[in-house]
């Protein structure tokens, strides 16, 4: 059985500070997917990496997928209070089940 | 941008009774969705894949006959509760993938609470 972990699963920080949320697998994933979901909303697709060492940027957000292939993090420079919500990590591909990792919950204070 | 919307968005039923819920894809046509099920401050789960045209893959310990999922089009997929109970009382979220498999669209959920 596939299983994410992620951490920290609870940060609350102040507006203009950077921070590092990490997902961690045993497992080799083909591809994993980063979501951001807000409460009483479905999750929004922030980006998908499939290639080990990969690194995308969405503005202030910088994704890192591992070079095995099994863990990913993301880096937020200088948070603001719109980036509060919930974090998913997810990993899967084709014949591969999708799996979600527990999340973390991320609260930016103004 | 692909867009998936959920109907109802909130739904409150006596238990003992049905519940369908609709995911459709807007703007492309997906030949596989998926069901999750998510509990107040906790992950999503997973609860079957929906192919269209061909009967749903549940995941083990979701019942297949209390959830019915039906993927008639490339634009549609039902979930129906059937016989609901308090402890159904749930978010329920679709997805749908467009071109690559990595890709999953989400839908903005469905709030079932059974009393």
């Amino acid at each position: 059985t596939q299983l994410l972990e992620q951490s920290p699963q609870f940060l609350s920080i102040q507006e203009g500070e950077n921070l590092t949320v990490y997902c961690n697998s045993s497992s080799v994933f083909s591809s994993l997917q980063w979501y951001r979901q807000e409460p009483g909303e479905g999750p929004v697709l922030l980006v998908t990496v499939v290639t080990g060492g990969e690194v995308k940027k969405l503005k202030r957000l910088t994704f890192q997928f591992g070079d095995a292939r099994k863990d990913s993090s993301l880096h937020i420079t200088a948070a603001q209070p719109g980036d509060t919500g919930l974090y998913l990590c997810a990993g899967g591909g084709y014949g591969q089940n999708f799996v979600f990792g527990p999340g973390t919950r991320l609260s930016v204070l103004p | 941008g692909a867009v998936v919307s959920q109907h109802p968005s909130r739904v409150i039923c006596k238990s003992g009774t049905s519940v369908k819920i609709e995911c459709r894809s807007l703007d492309f046509q997906a030949t596989t969705m998926f069901w999750y099920r998510q509990f107040p401050k906790q992950s999503l789960m997973l609860m079957a894949t929906s192919n269209e045209g061909s009967k749903a893959t549940y995941e083990q310990g979701v019942e297949k006959d209390k959830f019915l999922i039906n993927h008639a089009s490339l634009t549609l997929s039902t979930l129906t509760v059937t016989s609901a109970h308090p402890e159904d009382s749930s978010f329920y979220i679709c997805s749908a993938i467009l071109g690559s498999w990595e890709t999953q669209y989400f839908g903005p959920g469905t709030r079932l609470l059974v009393l």
